[in-house]
């Protein structure tokens, strides 16, 4: 099915850094959403976006969405360990009648202590 | 709130045995999601009802694959006869309404021996 493209696959960095991921699409989408998933733990919403070029924050974490509506990144100031975790994206389109959610195949962030 | 609440958390089974999983929505929600999760093609959405009604199950695998969703707090997935390809970690996650933050249960290793 339908995904979007999420970079970078992986991210291994440390403690303190920022972090910075990206989504892309060939489809415009009208809701970009931020998940994160903690290991054997189901996602969590991190951050919604609901209007293009709409700049959001949630305490260290700043997410836009695409002037184009085909693309949002995450950033992470400050990593901390508890930062550890996969990081998805998903967009919402409302084309059609059948709204679903299209999810990226994550970020996977490892931070040194 | 206990949240979105499933059962068991791991499942180890034999080819050809029948499989069933559990979930129990987050009170007020109306929307219910079965997602599969694996590396290879990460989270997949396999069906999802409103107001327990199924409204999309295009992405169940196949007919091996069913659910229902007795009253509104409630839901299974079965697989039967289940096979080694369907070792996954699969997700329910409920909505309230028409909102895009979706909860996501802890999740079902499935594990087909």
């Amino acid at each position: 099915g339908q995904q979007l493209n999420q970079s970078p696959q992986s991210m291994f960095i440390q403690e303190g850094e920022d972090v910075s991921m990206n989504c892309t699409s060939s489809s415009i989408f009208n809701t970009w959403l931020w998940y994160k998933q903690d290991p054997g733990e189901g996602p969590v919403l991190l951050i919604a976006l609901y209007k293009a070029g709409e700049l959001t924050s949630n305490g260290r974490l700043t997410a836009q969405f695409g002037i184009t509506r085909k693309d949002s990144f995450l950033n992470i100031s400050a990593s901390i360990p508890s930062d550890v975790g996969i990081y998805f994206c998903a967009g919402l389109s409302n084309a059609g009648n059948n709204r679903k959610l299209i999810w990226g195949l994550g970020t996977s962030l490892a931070v040194n202590p | 709130d206990a949240g979105v609440i499933q059962s068991p958390r791991h499942e180890v089974t034999e080819m050809g045995q029948e499989v069933t999983l559990r979930c129990k929505l987050i009170s007020g929600h109306n929307s219910l999601f079965w997602y599969r999760q694996t590396m290879m093609r990460g989270l997949e959405l396999l069906i999802y009802f409103n107001n327990n009604v199924p409204i999309d199950d295009s992405g169940m695998p196949e007919d091996r694959f069913s659910a229902k969703m007795p009253n509104a707090s409630f839901s299974t997935l079965k697989i039967q006869p289940s096979e080694p390809r369907d070792s996954a970690v699969y997700f329910c996650a409920s909505r309230e309404g028409n909102s895009y933050g979706y909860t996501f249960g802890s999740g079902t290793r499935l594990t087909v021996v």
